[in-house]
């Protein structure tokens, strides 16, 4: 079955420390996105991509890094610049039609980041 | 910029209660809106999606349709289960929204109680 595989489910972090959630897509999409979900308020963007080796910076990028080396990936790395790391973070990925722009996004199940 | 809004949460229903979740939005272009559903420790799921005025999405009873002379998208199902208990969110996308991106409202948590 094709989908979106994000690994761990459950992360802890120390201070000072960087650690990089796994997101993996079989399905052939171009476009991958990262995003924060806090209780009350929503999902905001962190990264996006629309094409291998290219990504770009969403609302809320700052302590986040990111790279697309292949298709099928697209890691987040959180930094120790990230003071506030503790939330719900999920990946998602659509095919992308310039044009239309009304894809639907295929999100995985998540990883829940916690601070030590 | 464009926005979504959604009604505050928590809703609880009984069981076969009527469902109604409002969602507004804010946006330049001709946007795409989406419902997704997240139920607990998951990722989200496309419920429905309409791409232009006046189309109705539906999928699993639920339906919603786009009026942008309202400038609304609001999700309705005529009788609720508890396994509809779950986390909606309303989202915008395309218009002048490149490349993709969603715009989410905050969520609005139902609990159905049997």
């Amino acid at each position: 079955d094709g989908g979106i595989t994000q690994s761990p489910k459950y992360l802890f972090r120390k201070e000072g420390q960087n650690v990089t959630l796994s997101c993996e897509q079989n399905l052939n999409h171009d476009a991958m996105y990262w995003y924060r979900q806090d209780p009350g308020q929503g999902l905001r963007l962190i990264y996006y991509s629309q094409i291998v080796n290219d990504f770009q910076k969403g609302d809320i990028a700052e302590g986040y890094s990111v790279s697309r080396e292949k298709k099928e990936s697209f890691p987040l790395t959180v930094t120790s610049a990230q003071k506030n790391p503790t939330a719900f973070y999920l990946c998602a990925s659509s095919s992308t039609d310039q044009v239309l722009s009304n894809q639907p996004q295929h999100f995985g199940d998540g990883t829940r980041l916690s601070i030590l | 910029g464009d926005s979504v809004t959604q009604m505050e949460g928590p809703v609880t229903l009984s069981e076969e209660a009527f469902l109604t979740i409002n969602c507004t939005y804010t946006a330049t272009g001709y946007p795409s809106l989406f419902w997704y559903v997240q139920y607990p420790g998951e990722g989200l799921q496309l419920l429905l999606k309409a791409t232009k005025a006046d189309d109705k999405g539906s999928n699993k009873g639920f339906e919603a349709t786009y009026r942008k002379e309202t400038t609304s998208f609001h999700l309705e199902k005529g009788s609720v289960q508890v396994s509809d208990s779950a986390v909606y969110f309303c989202a915008l996308g395309g218009g002048n929204n490149q490349g993709g991106k969603l715009i989410f409202g905050q969520g609005t948590e139902l609990s159905v109680k049997p």
